[in-house]
């Protein structure tokens, strides 16, 4: 297994357009997670899925941000209508756990940069 | 809710020296503590974790104890190499029973190491 692998790893796009990013998880991960991170920040939770289903969503992630995990393999995170505000480096992660306490962290991707122009 | 504060970079030190990152944080419950790393241009890489107060994470020689007395987990390391020099996140993943956590990360700390 390759670890996570996240696609494209720059995009540049102007602003209202609309981008999708594609993380595939390590395979046998149930549990997979995006993330945001601004210069000089640490990263900030956005939503995550266990199989298929999108079990949380936080605040940042407005109504112009969906992600997708059709299959409970591979994710999707689209941006509608793209602001300038959202440029930032977007990191997926999965894990495997079947407790309810997580014990062992989690294995980020390299991450997408985005950048609305 | 939880939060993560860690001590505000960039931290600067010679190569072979003494290395400390404070970090603290606010949690209900026991939660699990990490700091993970990323160096330039890749993401973050899990650098030790521990789960229970006074559990010791090493890795690389980097240690942090988890202090639930002082909410606290600092990494050190004895002596550095230029090639430590990257950013450091602590991070807490809380223990809500039934429900999920997330990863809750502090601001980072970016550490460079002179030759």
């Amino acid at each position: 297994d390759t670890g996570v692998s996240q696609d494209p790893r720059h995009k540049i796009t102007k602003r209202g357009q609309n981008v999708t990013f594609r993380c595939d998880p390590i395979s046998e991960h149930n549990r997979l997670y995006w993330y945001r991170q601004t210069l000089g920040q640490g990263p900030e939770f956005l939503t995550y899925f266990q199989n298929e289903a999108q079990l949380e969503k936080s605040r940042l992630l407005s109504d112009r941000f969906s992600a997708e995990r059709p299959k409970g393999s591979f994710s999707t995170l689209e941006i509608q209508r793209t602001e300038q505000g959202d440029s930032a480096m977007y990191l997926c992660a999965s894990s495997f756990n079947s407790e309810p306490t997580l014990n062992y962290g989690y294995t980020f991707g390299s991450g997408t940069r985005l950048t609305v122009v | 809710g939880d939060s993560v504060t860690q001590m505000e970079g960039p931290v600067t030190l010679s190569e072979e020296a003494f290395l400390t990152i404070n970090c603290t944080y606010t949690a209900t419950g026991y939660p699990s503590l990490f700091w993970y790393v990323q160096y330039p241009g890749e993401g973050l890489q899990l650098l030790l974790k521990a789960t229970k107060a006074d559990d010791k994470g090493s890795n690389k020689g980097f240690e942090a104890t988890y202090r639930k007395e002082t909410t606290s987990f600092h990494l050190e390391k004895g002596s550095v190499q230029v090639s430590d020099s990257a950013v450091y996140f602590c991070a807490l993943l809380g223990d809500y029973g039934g429900s999920q956590g997330n990863l809750i990360f502090g601001k980072g700390t970016k550490l460079s190491v002179k030759p």
